[in-house]
C-alpha cells in the first residue's frame, strides 16, 4: 500500500463545476499539506494542516477550499476555477518532529487537473 | 527564508557517481538541509536530510561543509532511473511544531547510457 494516495489521478473540469480532490495517508502522520505545481514553475505550498487544524494558508484564492476531517484524510474542494488553475496538485504528509529534529514529507502521486 | 542555489542542469554517465552541489549561504544554525527528487509528472521523493554531520542512507550521501553554507548530494552509482529534478531545500521553522519546505527550480540530472 502506497504511503500517500490521491484520487483522482486526472481530472478535467469546466469553470462552473464543483469537484473535490482527495488525499489519504497510511503512515500515521499528523501533518498534511497541499502543493500546486504549474508547468515550469516550482512547487508552491498552498495549505498546511497539523493535528487537523489549518496552520498555514499561503494566500490561496477562496475558490480552493481545504478540509481535513481527520489526520489521515485531506480534501481540496474546487469551485469556479480558472484555466490558469490547471496544474499538478500534490498532497504530502509528515510527522511533526520533536524540537530540533528532522522529519521528511512523503508525497502522493498528484492529481493532474485541467480546467477548460 | 534561507534560499538555495543549484545549477539548472547536470549530466552524468551511468554507473558513475553523480555529485549535485547546493549553496545555502544564509542558512541558520538550526535549519536542516533536505534533498528531494522528482521524476517527471510524479510526486517528489524524499532522499536525505542533515544538519551538520555528513549523512548516508541507501539512496545517497549528503556532505555538508563545516560552515554549513553549502552541501553536496552524492549518488554513488547513478542509473538511468536516477534521471530527475533534484531539489535542495532548507527547512524553515514556521511556528510551533510546524516546518515549511520551499521548493526552488532544482537541478535536472540526466543520466546517460
Amino acid at each position: 500500500e502506497t504511503g500517500v494516495t490521491q484520487t483522482p489521478r486526472h481530472l478535467v473540469m469546466g469553470m462552473t463545476n464543483k469537484k473535490s480532490l482527495k488525499c489519504e495517508q497510511h503512515l500515521g502522520h499528523n501533518a498534511m499539506y497541499w502543493y500546486k505545481q504549474s508547468a515550469k514553475k516550482p512547487l508552491e505550498l498552498m495549505f498546511v494542516y497539523s493535528l487537523e487544524e489549518r496552520v498555514e494558508n499561503n494566500s490561496v484564492p477562496s475558490r480552493f477550499s481545504p478540509e481535513c476531517p481527520n489526520s489521515s484524510h485531506l480534501f481540496l474542494h474546487l469551485h469556479t476555477l480558472q484555466p490558469e488553475d490547471s496544474a499538478l496538485y500534490l498532497c504530502a504528509s509528515s510527522q511533526a518532529p520533536p524540537p530540533g529534529q528532522g522529519s521528511e514529507q512523503y508525497f502522493g502521486p498528484g492529481t493532474r487537473l485541467t480546467v477548460t | 527564508d534561507a534560499k538555495t542555489t543549484q545549477p539548472p542542469s547536470m549530466d552524468c554517465a551511468e554507473g558513475r557517481a553523480a555529485n549535485l552541489p547546493c549553496n545555502h549561504s544564509t542558512i541558520s544554525g538550526n535549519e536542516y538541509v533536505y534533498w528531494y527528487r522528482q521524476i517527471h509528472s510524479q510526486g517528489p521523493q524524499y532522499i536525505i536530510h542533515g544538519l551538520k554531520n555528513n549523512e548516508t542512507n541507501e539512496m545517497a550521501s549528503l556532505i555538508i561543509t563545516e560552515d554549513r553554507k553549502s552541501s553536496t548530494l552524492i549518488l554513488p552509482h547513478a542509473t538511468l532511473r536516477d534521471t530527475a529534478v533534484y531539489y535542495c531545500i532548507v527547512r524553515v521553522h514556521s511556528g510551533g511544531s510546524n516546518y515549511k519546505l520551499t521548493f526552488g527550480k532544482g537541478t535536472l540530472l540526466t543520466v546517460n547510457p
